[in-house]
């Protein structure tokens, strides 16, 4: 099954950019991955789902035009611009595998965002 | 708006059973659709997806829990439950209930709960 890898830390000053990877683990560069945020207390947020083609499908619901994905390879990767206050949260990207018995979702360590 | 809200013991201890259920509220678990799942997550670790089910009561597990975890829906009563067996301190976490579409499409977790903390000691 895939491997996702994440940073565990990343930080960025208000109003700058960051971008957040998720890397893939080889033979796995055809999967698309979700991106989740998840704010301390509360359930995880669905962001968006990202492939090599870029954003797949729609932003989850509330998700502002600042977020954005792109996909090369085996990454995976969330960039948020014009960063707010708000937006400091831990981000996890997650992909689902194999099918029947032998179905597993899996996620990656997360990253925690701070914002400076 | 549906809404998920866990439920059971904060404290387990170990060899013990945890038992954990998942209330929907403004949406009716029946209506079919759906897979819902639990997930975790241990303190500084990343999320961890326990297993599914859906509303005919067909469920998948993570093979590193399939041996321990037992997941079920209660249609009459609008929730769906997780039992872990032979818990011990590893399993302290904080879990999560979700749903997650069954579709060809975008089919990521929509709807999560607001987790609950389980915490393996005597």
């Amino acid at each position: 099954q895939p491997v996702l890898t994440q940073p565990p830390s990343a930080s960025a000053s208000l109003g700058a950019s960051v971008t957040l990877t998720c890397t893939l683990s080889s033979g796995y560069s055809d999967y698309k991955v979700d991106w989740y945020q998840h704010r301390p207390g509360k359930g995880p947020r669905f962001v968006m789902r990202v492939g090599t083609g870029g954003i797949v499908g729609y932003k989850g619901d509330g998700i502002p035009d600042r977020f954005s994905v792109l996909g090369s390879g085996l990454n995976r990767n969330l960039t948020i611009k014009n960063i707010q206050e708000e937006d400091e949260s831990d981000y996890h990207c997650g992909t689902d595998h194999g099918s029947g018995s032998n179905f597993v979702w899996v996620f990656g360590g997360g990253t925690k965002l701070t914002v400076l | 708006q549906v809404q998920l809200q866990e439920s059971g013991p904060g404290l387990v201890k170990p060899s013990q059973t945890l038992s954990l259920t998942c209330s929907v509220s403004g949406g009716s678990i029946s209506s079919g659709g759906y897979y819902w799942s639990w997930l975790r997550q241990p303190a500084g670790e990343g999320l961890e997806w326990i297993g599914r089910v859906d509303t005919s009561g067909s469920t998948n597990y993570n093979p590193s829990l399939k041996s321990r975890v037992s997941i079920s829906v209660d249609t009459s009563k609008n929730q769906f439950s997780l039992k872990l067996t032979s818990v011990t301190a590893a399993d302290t976490a904080v879990y999560f209930c979700a749903r997650h579409p069954i579709t060809v499409g975008v089919d990521a977790f929509d709807i999560w709960g607001q987790g609950t903390m389980v915490t393996v000691s005597s």
